[in-house]
This record gives structure tokens, sequence and C-alpha cells, in this order.
């Protein structure tokens, strides 16, 4: 069984960058036959994939439009754990953040959620 | 980028009706990269669908996916309590997913 956890602030201040992390037990980040993703959600953007991390002999990754020059995901392989980086956020980047793997051409296994909110 | 148009925004219906969801994409969807979604109160989303008519593990029979070039349907033959919440479809293409704004089903 897949679990997946979100840890991190729950409060950032606008112009500063947002940190979270995905623990993952009952998988491995570096399992090649999966991808290791991070979405949001909120009322005003509805749900919006940031990007997503996998191992296929070397580490890829590939992020959404939306975020895309502010948004880093990286590996820990020691700690089994993913995690997100938006830097500069606003207001704007308030929203429940999920990390989920990725199957099927769709996420399969979701976290809980955490959420993030930005003060300005 | 593809974008997702669901419909209709809410769907008030009672235990035993019938439910049909609509999305529809801006362009033809390429091999049938079509997923469909529950989410509840509180819960994160859940996989339902894949593929246009796939189900996961878990989901049942009673969940129908159909569809193809820009139009897709999730029909739920007659509705049980725990089916109602709100349910997104979601593409992948060149790299990106992208998901509709969601249709609500509640209780009538």
């Amino acid at each position: 069984q897949v679990h997946l956890l979100e840890s991190g602030p729950g409060l950032v201040k606008a112009s500063q960058t947002l940190s979270l992390t995905c623990d993952i037990s009952g998988d491995s980040v570096s399992n090649r036959g999966d991808a290791w993703n991070w979405l949001r959600q909120s009322p005003s953007r509805g749900l919006e994939w940031l990007g997503s991390i996998y191992f296929r002999s070397q580490w890829f990754r590939k992020y959404g439009t939306s975020a895309e020059s502010r948004v880093t995901i990286n590996p820990d392989t020691s700690r089994n754990q993913f995690s997100l980086e938006v830097k500069s956020v606003t207001p704007d980047d308030t929203a429940m953040y999920f990390c989920a793997r990725g199957r099927h051409n769709g996420f399969d296994c979701w976290g809980q959620g955490i959420l993030v909110i930005v003060s300005s | 980028e593809v974008v997702l148009t669901q419909s209709p925004g809410t769907l008030s219906l009672s235990p035993g009706d019938r439910a049909t969801l609509s999305c529809r994409a801006s362009q033809s969807v390429n091999n049938n990269l079509l997923l469909w979604y529950q989410q509840k109160p509180g819960q994160a989303p859940r996989l339902l669908m894949y593929d246009v008519f796939t189900r996961m593990s878990g989901t049942p029979d009673r969940f129908t996916g159909s569809g193809s070039g820009t139009d897709f349907t999730l029909t739920i033959s007659s509705l049980e309590p725990e089916d109602f919440g709100v349910y997104y479809c979601q593409h992948f293409d060149f790299s990106l997913f992208t998901f509709g704004q969601g249709t609500r089903l509640e209780i009538k």
C-alpha cells in the first residue's frame, strides 16, 4: 500500500520561497516505472499540475506552464522523498498542495494535501 | 494546451438516478488519454477511470467511461449515496497534464 505525506510550512510570506516535502512509503522515488508529481488546488485556479520528477537511468523533470520558471522539484533518495520549491510566491499561490504518484498518464495515489497560505 | 470544459457545473440527483457527466476537449484527444477523478470534501481526488473507459481497481462497475475525439462522458448507472462529490476529467498530452473545472454531483 503506497502512502504519501506532504509536510512543510502552512504560511509563507509573499516574495519568499515555498518549500514542501513529500514522504513516500510503499514505493520508491527511484522506481523506474513511476513519476512523482506536485499539484495544487485552489478555488480560483482549480486543479493544477505543477511538475513531476522521474528516474529512467537518470533523473528527468517536467514542469507545467503556469509556474514553470518558479518551480523546482528534486528527489531525495536517501530519505525516499521528493520536494517542491516555488520561488517568489504571491497570494495567488495560496492553495492546497498535493503530491501524487503518476501512473496511467494520470495520478493514481495522492497525499492528503497541505494547505499553504501566502500572506501579503 | 488542451482545455477541458465540463458540464453541467452542478448536477442535482437522487440515489438510484442515472448521472451523465460531460467533458469536452478543445482539441482532439490522442490515444484515449482521458481520465476521471472523484473528489469528496476534505479529501484528495481519487482516480476512477483511465484511457477513457478502463476502471481502476476498486471502481464499481456502475461507473462507465465513454467517448472519443473531443467529447467524453462519465455515466453512473444508479447513484449510490457515496457517489456524491466533485468529478474532474484530466488529459495528458505533450508532457502536460490538464484538468477540467469539475462537475459537482449533489444530492437532490
